[in-house]
């Protein structure tokens, strides 16, 4: 079975300055890696994701995330966040399970940024 | 598409009391989950359908749970009877690969 593990559970930072949250996985198979975005009161919206071929992934809202297969790691990047990027963040990872790949999700990561 | 379809957002009930939730996944996605979000928790999988047959409801939390989906479009999730402790924001997602789920906005149950 694989797990998720985000490191922070809040992270708070200065408009404009850069962040990264960070997320580890353990699996004993090939993964599909994914960040997810939640914003009050609202649905889960994917961010971005990793199948398979480039290790840097871009993604929406100017997000990027790069895969780290020796360390595990998947860790999401912004070079300058805006307030409107407070929110929920959440790591998932999709292995193969008895033919299905079903998303474990990490706690999440509360992105809090300030003025 | 309109997404993935959820009702209702919010529902206020009293203890005892039956609770069904709705969902309207998006056309053409075979699998479909059923998430519960609480504070302590996080996110957990309650159960999942593929082609309309449920695959694995180990994460349904007691035999008051029950999820159904009798067609490619609806699917619900029942609670009966409701506790407190199932106050919670129930979220359906569905897709049609591994390449990444898409998630209802999510109701709010309330049990008083």
């Amino acid at each position: 079975a694989q797990s998720v593990t985000q490191l922070d559970s809040q992270v708070p930072v200065f408009e404009e300055a850069p962040v990264e949250l960070r997320c580890n996985y353990s699996s004993s198979v090939s993964v599909y890696l994914f960040w997810y975005v939640q914003y009050p009161n609202q649905g889960l919206q994917l961010l971005l994701k990793y199948l398979s071929g480039s290790t840097l992934v871009k993604g929406i809202n100017g997000f990027e995330a790069e895969f780290n297969k020796s360390q595990t790691s998947f860790h999401l990047r912004k070079p300058s966040v805006h307030i409107s990027d407070t929110a929920e963040y959440f790591c998932a990872v999709s292995a193969p399970s008895g033919g299905s790949y079903i998303p474990t999700f990490g706690r999440g990561t509360s992105l809090i940024v300030h003025p | 598409d309109a997404g993935v379809i959820q009702s209702p957002r919010h529902e206020v009930t009293e203890m005892g009391q039956e609770v069904t939730l709705r969902c309207k996944p998006i056309s053409g996605h075979d699998y479909l989950f059923w998430y519960r979000q609480t504070m302590m928790r996080g996110l957990e999988l309650l159960i999942y359908f593929n082609n309309n047959v449920p695959i694995d409801d180990s994460g349904m939390p007691e035999d008051r749970f029950s999820a159904k989906m009798p067609n490619a479009s609806f699917s619900t999730l029942k609670i009966q009877p409701s506790e407190p402790r199932d106050s919670a924001v129930y979220f359906c997602a569905s897709t049609t690969s591994p390449r990444g789920a898409f998630f209802g906005q999510g109701t709010r149950l309330t049990v008083v």
